[in-house]
């Protein structure tokens, strides 16, 4: 089965600094999309960033980017310059590579962001 | 573009009864996929609805049921509410092209079961 970690439950940084969020995952697919989502407290999932893993480059949006390692089949999320609203729930996903649409999410980290 | 909405945000029902859940897609999105959160599992993949014919179920009992309509707007279905059942529920649209598609997700219907 599909399968996706995060292995860090919460996390917390200080305004305007760096980040990194980890997430890892298990696919038997050759060709494959990931996902970052944010929910911050109003409960809305925000899409931040995705990557098609064929592509060599780390997809970039912003202050948000990802590191791709597909051999160590390792994705995570980096955010730069933090600010208050980042904080958030951030969701790492992968979606089932059969017939139709499902997403696969890891179990989530907190991030704090402190003034 | 409107985003995807999901109507009522708020329910509060009692153990026994039956509740729907309704999702209107981003306009164009013709792909709705629908997910429970609930703190101890987290986001599970309920179903998808594409063209009005589900396409994958998730591993829910048959209480949890589903419908599209030809607009793309999605119904779901709970029956014989259990407390186990409250819960956040999300759903999700997305364009038709295939399993690599962006979900977007609604607002979310917070269901209490008491």
């Amino acid at each position: 089965a599909q399968t996706v970690t995060q292995s860090q439950p919460e996390m917390s940084v200080q305004e305007a600094e760096t980040v990194t969020l980890s997430c890892t995952y298990d696919t038997s697919e050759s060709n494959y999309y990931l996902f970052w989502y944010k929910q911050p407290p109003s409960r809305q999932m925000i899409l931040v960033i995705r990557q098609e893993a064929y592509k060599q480059q780390n997809a970039t949006e912003n202050r948000f980017s990802v590191n791709f390692q597909k051999a160590a089949k390792s994705f995570s999320l980096k955010i730069s310059d933090s600010q208050l609203g980042d904080t958030a729930m951030y969701f790492c996903a992968s979606p089932v590579m059969e017939y139709g649409n499902k997403l696969v999410f890891g179990a989530g980290t907190i991030l704090r962001v402190k003034s | 573009k409107a985003g995807v909405t999901q109507t009522p945000r708020y329910l509060i029902k009692t153990r026994g009864q039956q509740v729907t859940l309704s999702c209107s897609p981003i306009s164009g999105h013709r792909s709705v996929s629908w997910y429970q959160q609930t703190p101890g599992q987290g986001l599970q993949f309920l179903f998808e609805y594409f063209s009005e014919t589900q396409r994958n179920k998730g591993n829910f009992p048959g209480r949890f049921s589903g419908r599209q309509f030809s607009n793309s707007r999605s119904e779901m279905n709970v029956s014989t509410l259990e407390l186990g059942d409250s819960a956040l529920y999300l759903c999700a649209s997305s364009l038709p092209s295939g399993s690599t598609d962006t979900q977007y997700f609604g607002p979310g219907t917070r269901l209490t079961v008491l």
